[in-house]
């Protein structure tokens, strides 16, 4: 089976300060994919990135990063110089593992930037 | 390019009744997902289709639920009949190519309250 775990349920940070979001996962597949998205207060799920488990580089986006580590199971998402616009849940998520087709979600982390 | 459709944003209704949630998939992706977003359980894979068959229905919680999708351009998820504990944002997602491995893009949900 695979798991997702996103052990920080809340984060609140003051605006212009730099936020890590921890994700770990567990699959016992060696191809499987990664994805984070964003669930604004409107509700609705945007997609921000998709990393394959061959694919270790990290990967930069504007004020967003991304540190994937197999060693440790790991798929962290970094804000740089967070904005109010930030706040958000954040969830990450799996496919790909264990035969399963579909996403396995964490939890997510509700991040708050504060002004 | 529209993104993934859903109606009815918004349904109340009362325990016992019968309640269908639709979707249109982005055109051109061969599958689709219904997701089911609770406080409790997070976000669930109910079901997903391949060209429009279903693949994977083991996440239905019950005989209660159904889905189906006749045509490449639409999808139902219907509750017959429907209880409280049924509330909760219900998504669809799409995506091209393998199911396990390309980006899912989801609706902008259906918010179901069942009285």
């Amino acid at each position: 089976a695979q798991k997702v775990t996103q052990a920080q349920t809340e984060i609140s940070v003051v605006e212009k300060e730099d936020v890590t979001l921890d994700c770990v996962y567990e699959t016992r597949d060696t191809t499987y994919y990664l994805f984070w998205y964003k669930q604004p207060p409107s509700g609705e799920l945007v997609f921000l990135i998709r990393r394959n488990s061959f694919d270790e580089q990290n990967e930069i986006s504007g004020r967003y990063s991304w540190n994937f580590q197999k060693s440790t199971s790991s798929f962290n998402f970094t804000i740089t110089a967070s904005q109010v616009v930030d706040s958000a849940v954040y969830f990450c998520a799996l496919s790909g593992g264990g035969g399963a087709d579909g996403l396995t979600f964490g939890k997510g982390t509700h991040l708050i930037i504060q002004p | 390019d529209a993104g993934v459709i859903q109606s009815p944003r918004h349904e109340v209704t009362e325990m016992g009744q019968e309640v269908t949630l639709r979707c249109k998939p982005i055109s051109g992706h061969n599958s689709l997902f219904w997701y089911r977003q609770t406080m409790m359980r997070g976000l669930e894979l109910l079901i997903y289709f391949n060209n429009n068959v279903p693949i994977d229905d083991s996440g239905m919680p019950e005989d209660r639920f159904s889905a189906k999708m006749p045509n490449a351009s639409f999808s139902t998820l219907k509750i017959q009949p429907s209880e409280p504990r049924d509330s909760a944002v219900y998504f669809c997602a799409s995506s091209t190519g393998r199911p396990s491995t390309d980006t899912q893009y989801f609706g902008p949900g259906t918010r179901l309250t069942v009285l």
